[in-house]
Order: C-alpha cells, then structure tokens, then sequence
C-alpha cells in the first residue's frame, strides 16, 4: 500500500493564480480532510470529507475549494491565490468507524509558495 | 470552546535524560486525545492515543503519556532521550461528538544534546 500520498511535493505559484493539490489514498479510507500548516502553529483543518459525495468546512476554509468524487481522491484547489496562502498542506485519511478514536494517516505534504 | 495548549515551545535535553513534554487540555466533554511526531521534513505519525481505556497510555519507541482529568493534562514522557527524538511534537485533541474535527495544540521542538 502507497497509503497517503499528494502531488505536488513543493510548487511556487504568483498572486491570482490557480492550482489543485491532489490527494490519494488506497486504503478505503472514508474520512479524508486538509490541513495547513504554518510556523509556530499546529495544524488548522481547511475542508474535510466523510465520503464520496460529501464534503464540509473546517477551521480556514477560505480561497479553497474542494470535491470528492471518488473514495480514493480528495483534491484542493485554490481559486485565487495569495500571499497569506503560503503555507505547507497536509492531506490525512482514516477510517469512519469510530473516527476520533482512530488514527490519521498524513500524506507526506506539499510545500507552497505564493509571491 | 476547546482548545489544547502546549506549554513549551522548545524542550531541551540531553541524551539519556527524561523527557517531559506538557499539554492542557480544555473540553466540556470527555476527550479524546492524542500525541503525533514530525521528524524534520517529514510527515506526522501518531505516537499514541487516549480514548478513555486506561488513564496511561503507551506509545512507540518508548513514549507514554498519562491523562489526569483533575488537571486536564496530558503530558507526554520518555525515560531517556534518544538523538533520534528529536523532532517536533504535537498534542491533539477531539471531542466524541465533535464533528470529525481534530484541535492540535502549536507544537513542541525537542532538541537532543549529545
């Protein structure tokens, strides 16, 4: 098994434009979310979703967008991005059963930067 | 609201000495609560969880960590430091109804002295 995995791993983008960060995992996880991770903070859940079909906001959900419409993969896409966007994003996956007991599997992270 | 507070931002130890890393802890509801490492440029693993069973918990590669509901603590320990420690830590917690969102404490740096 891969697990998590995302593409891509470091990307520069200039102010305004857009991209998808892409997630996948391959072990029938139904819950998947994203986060961002900046210096002197803990990670901030942006978007999560709790199934094909179904997606929901987290703590920072503006200027990203995203969709699942398979089990497996769970994109991010920035609309319009920014400087304040700069930052490293984590896809996680687990199980649903019993979520909050159960442990997240992170991908390995995309590190971007936005001039 | 709930929220998770890391008391130390940077922990430094020496090689063979124990390890303290604190985390409070506030909730109107019973928690859940859990400890993940992040060794430089890498990507987060879970050391360990409580989902109230046992009040001590342990982990991998010799971590434990105890939850005390009258302190609202759940500080996470180690015997004796080891150079591959080093990295940072973060304390997690997430309420039983708590809509699949996890709250994650700013993050602890344990620096090794050899």
């Amino acid at each position: 098994n891969a697990g998590v995995t995302q593409t891509p791993k470091f990307q520069v983008l200039k102010t305004g434009q857009s991209m998808t960060l892409q997630c996948a995992q391959d072990m029938n996880h139904e819950y998947m979310s994203w986060y961002r991770q900046d210096p002197g903070m803990g990670l901030r859940l942006i978007h999560y979703s709790v199934g094909a079909g179904i997606t929901d906001q987290g703590e920072v959900p503006n200027g990203y967008n995203v969709s699942r419409s398979t089990t497996e993969d769970f994109p991010l896409r920035l609309l319009s991005a920014a400087p304040s966007q700069t930052s490293v994003y984590f896809c996680a996956s687990s199980s649903s059963a019993g979520h909050n007991y159960n442990e997240q599997f992170f991908g390995p992270g995309t590190r971007l930067t936005v001039l | 609201a709930q929220s998770v507070t890391q008391l130390d931002s940077h922990v430094s130890v020496s090689e063979g000495t124990p390890v303290l890393l604190r985390c409070n802890y506030s909730s109107s509801y019973s928690p859940s609560l859990f400890w993940y490492v992040q060794h430089p440029n890498k990507g987060l693993q879970l050391l360990l969880k409580y989902t109230s069973a046992a009040t001590l918990v342990k982990g991998i590669n010799g971590f434990e960590a105890e939850f005390k509901k009258s302190e609202t603590s759940f500080h996470l320990t180690k015997p004796s430091a080891h150079m591959s420690d080093a990295a940072e830590y973060f304390c997690v917690v997430t309420l039983m109804d708590s809509n699949y969102q996890l709250i994650w404490g700013a993050g602890t740096k344990l620096i090794i002295k050899p």
